[in-house]
């Protein structure tokens, strides 16, 4: 059963286009919520993260915005460009050792 | 600095044997874990360390054993393979502790694709 639920699974979105990927958690302690980005034969690595004192953060054209009344957070990919073409991994933590848990997933295609 | 490094990259089973998958960080890092990652299942953890004669079992730790016995290394071993632990497998890393950032960041190694016939 994952703590953490990421939809959708995939998307496809046309260059300079609007990415939004959407993730929900029930544990309330959850404390950090980073998003980890992918590109295939690699490991993941962190994109951005937020903690939920913070509404939203923004590092380039990738946003994060969350809710916590909602239990809910959302990465943003603004101007998305076909090198952002990756899966990206929503996550969150709970205690000082570092023991994530992650969403399923999203796929990301961006055509030219 | 090499990072997180696993091997071997690739590797083909068949059903009953053992093998070793092999995690080396140089980072000083005193968490380790390793997850595995399936098609739409995510990244699910197998089994983590604190710190070097420290281990701990994650979500899906059947069929898997690991230890510590340095800092740098973090081996998983599968005891009998079976076709059910086809899947890439990640090694991670981070410092530990609320008071340093860098507990934060998981540091993962390139994968280990194996296959179980």
């Amino acid at each position: 059963q994952q703590q953490v639920k990421q939809s959708p699974q995939s998307l496809i979105v046309q260059k300079g286009g609007i990415s939004i990927i959407n993730c929900a958690y029930e544990n309330t302690a959850f404390d950090y919520f980073p998003w980890y980005q992918q590109f295939p034969g690699k490991g993941p690595a962190l994109l951005i993260a937020i903690r939920p004192d913070v509404s939203e953060k923004k590092e380039g054209r990738f946003t994060i915005s969350f809710n916590k009344s909602a239990k809910q957070f959302s990465l943003h990919i603004m101007d998305s460009q076909p090198g952002d073409s990756a899966t990206y991994f929503c996550a969150a933590k709970t205690d000082s050792w570092g023991k994530f848990q992650f969403g399923a997933g999203t796929q990301v295609v961006v055509t030219p | 600095n090499a990072g997180v490094t696993q091997t071997p990259k690739f590797q083909v089973l068949k059903t009953g044997q053992s093998m070793t998958l092999q995690c080396a960080q140089d980072m000083n890092h005193e968490y380790m874990s390793w997850y595995r990652q399936d098609p739409g299942m995510g990244l699910r953890l197998i089994h983590y360390s604190v710190g070097a004669g420290i281990t701990d079992q994650g979500e899906v730790p059947n069929g898997y054993n690991v230890s510590r016995s340095t800092t740098e290394d973090f081996p998983l071993r599968l005891l009998s393979a079976a076709p059910s632990q086809t899947s890439v497998y990640f090694c991670a890393s981070s410092y530990s502790g609320t008071a340093i950032s860098g507990a934060n960041v998981l540091t993962f190694g390139a994968g280990s694709r194996l296959t179980v016939l």
